[in-house]
């Protein structure tokens, strides 16, 4: 199975900060690299996939890059609402995806 | 507007089975991939199983082949996971998602497991 790793696991920033977080596959995955957001109680919600491309309704601040194995999704202009677990997933292994540790980001 | 229902879940002791279910609507629901991720405390997420459209085609995590079954019937735009033989390491909050390519575009909110005694 490829592995996925995010760091670093929790990071604590001010409004209107930029925050840059990182995911590393074990193997190289193309753009086959997607991005969620979970807040507590709340269900995952789908970012971004395929490495960059925003996924409807999700604000623009958010962004994705990368591609083979070394990925960033950068968050711009923090905002409250951001604080959440942010967690990135590969579908380059068809029916064995595999998702990062997640990374917790906080609002000072 | 995606819509989910789900039922299922509760306490069963090491041993048992369980039925988890998940209602859609407002898509196409014969159309999609629908999958089963499940997240512990000391694992994360972790892939479960997923089913192709038209029932045909299923998929399996190596942690649950041959304990866990998917079904759907697309007559009721429905898709089920039967847990048999549980296990302490299957208490998790299960999730059931509409999948588009080889992304999850659509989580239900999370349906909780515990295997104890």
């Amino acid at each position: 199975d490829i592995q996925m790793t995010q760091s670093p696991l929790s990071l604590s920033a001010s409004l209107g900060d930029t925050v840059t977080l990182t995911c590393r596959a074990s193997d190289s995955i193309s753009i086959f690299l997607n991005w969620y957001q979970q807040k507590p109680g709340k269900a995952p919600q789908l970012l971004i996939s395929s490495a960059s491309t925003l996924h409807t309704g999700v604000p623009p601040r958010f962004s994705g890059s990368g591609s083979g194995t070394d990925f960033t999704l950068t968050i711009t202009s923090l905002q409250h609402e951001d604080s959440a677990t942010y967690f990135c997933q590969q579908g380059f292994s068809a029916l064995s995806w595999t998702f990062g540790p997640g990374t917790r980001v906080e609002i000072k | 507007e995606v819509q989910i229902l789900e039922s299922g879940g509760g306490l069963v002791p090491p041993g048992g089975s369980l039925r988890l279910s998940c209602e859609f609507s407002g898509f196409s629901f014969s159309s999609f991939i629908m999958s089963w991720v499940r997240r512990t405390p000391r694992k994360g997420l972790e892939w479960v199983s997923s089913i192709g459209g038209s029932g045909d085609n299923s998929a399996y995590a190596d942690s649950v082949k041959g304990r866990f079954t998917v079904s759907r019937d697309n007559s009721k735009n429905t898709v089920h996971l039967d847990m048999k033989s549980l296990r302490g390491e299957d208490s998790a909050t299960y999730y059931c998602l509409k999948a588009t390519g080889f992304a999850f575009d659509f989580w239900g909110q999370g349906i909780l497991v515990t295997v104890s005694s």
